[in-house]
C-alpha cells in the first residue's frame, strides 16, 4: 500500500511564529503529485499547497512553503507568520499521475495545528 | 475557484431509512467526483471513484449495496446511504475534479454530516 505517514497529531504555535508540519510518503512511481490540505473548524477542504515531483524547486505560496526531499519522500509544510485563522486540521495528501481512475487522492492522518496568542 | 456543493449540509433520519446525498459542480463539469467518508478526528476515506455515464468504482470494504452512487450528468453525483444504520453516522464529503490552470484539480464540498438514529 502506498501510505502518507504524519507522526505529528498536534502541534501548537503562537502567533506570528513559524511552525512546521512534517509528512513522509510511500510510493512508487517516479512521477506524482503532493498535497497539503487544511480543514478548518467548518469541515471545509482547502488546497494550501501543491508540488509535482519532477520538480525539484520547493513550492510556495505566500506564507506557505514546503520542504520537499524526494529521495528521502519527505514533505513538510511550514507555516511562516502563523495567525490564528490558520488554526485547523492539516492533511498532507499523494496523488499518481494518471488521469484515470487510478489517480486518487491517499491522505495522511492528520495534524491539528492551534495558533494561540 | 471552482465551487462544489453538497445538499443537504446535514441530516438526521431513523434508522432502517434511505438518504440521498447530493453534490453539485457549480461552475464547471466534472467527469469525476469522489465520495469520502471521515469520521470524528479522522482522516477522509475514499469510498469510491464517480464517472459520469459509468458504473461507480468502489474501493475495497465498501458495501456497493448500501452505498449506490449515480453520477447522472457532468454536475451531479448523488451519494444513496440505503437502510441506514447508526453505524453509518458520519460526515460524507465529495470531491469533483477538473483540469484547471493546467492541473487536474480536486475541489471539495462542504461535507454533509449524517446522524442515523
Amino acid at each position: 500500500a502506498q501510505t502518507v505517514t504524519q507522526s505529528q497529531p498536534e502541534m501548537s504555535v503562537q502567533e506570528a511564529e513559524t511552525v512546521t508540519l512534517s509528512c513522509t510518503y510511500d510510493t512508487s512511481e517516479s512521477n506524482y503529485y503532493l498535497f497539503w490540505y487544511k480543514q478548518p473548524p467548518s469541515r471545509q477542504m482547502i488546497l494550501v499547497i501543491r508540488q509535482e515531483a519532477y520538480k525539484q524547486q520547493n513550492a510556495t505560496e505566500n506564507r506557505f512553503s514546503v520542504n520537499f526531499q524526494k529521495a528521502a519522500k519527505s514533505f513538510s509544510l511550514k507555516i511562516s507568520d502563523s495567525q490564528l485563522g490558520d488554526t485547523a486540521m492539516y492533511f498532507c495528501a499523494r496523488r499518481g499521475p494518471h488521469t484515470g481512475t487510478a489517480s486518487k487522492l491517499t491522505f495522511g492522518t492528520g495534524t491539528r495545528l492551534q495558533v494561540t496568542l | 475557484g471552482a465551487v462544489v456543493s453538497q445538499h443537504p449540509s446535514w441530516v438526521i433520519c431513523k434508522s432502517g431509512t434511505s438518504v440521498k446525498i447530493e453534490c453539485r459542480s457549480l461552475d464547471f463539469q466534472a467527469t469525476t467526483m469522489f465520495w469520502y467518508r471521515q469520521f470524528p478526528k479522522q482522516s477522509l476515506m475514499l469510498m469510491a471513484t464517480s464517472n459520469e455515464g459509468s458504473k461507480a468504482t468502489y474501493e475495497q470494504g465498501v458495501e456497493k449495496d448500501k452505498f449506490l452512487i449515480n453520477h447522472a450528468s457532468l454536475t451531479l453525483s448523488t451519494l444513496t446511504v440505503t437502510s441506514a444504520h447508526p453505524e453509518d453516522s458520519s460526515f460524507y464529503i465529495c470531491s469533483a475534479r477538473v483540469h484547471y490552470r493546467s492541473y487536474n484539480e480536486q475541489f471539495f464540498g462542504p461535507g454533509t454530516r449524517l446522524t442515523v438514529l
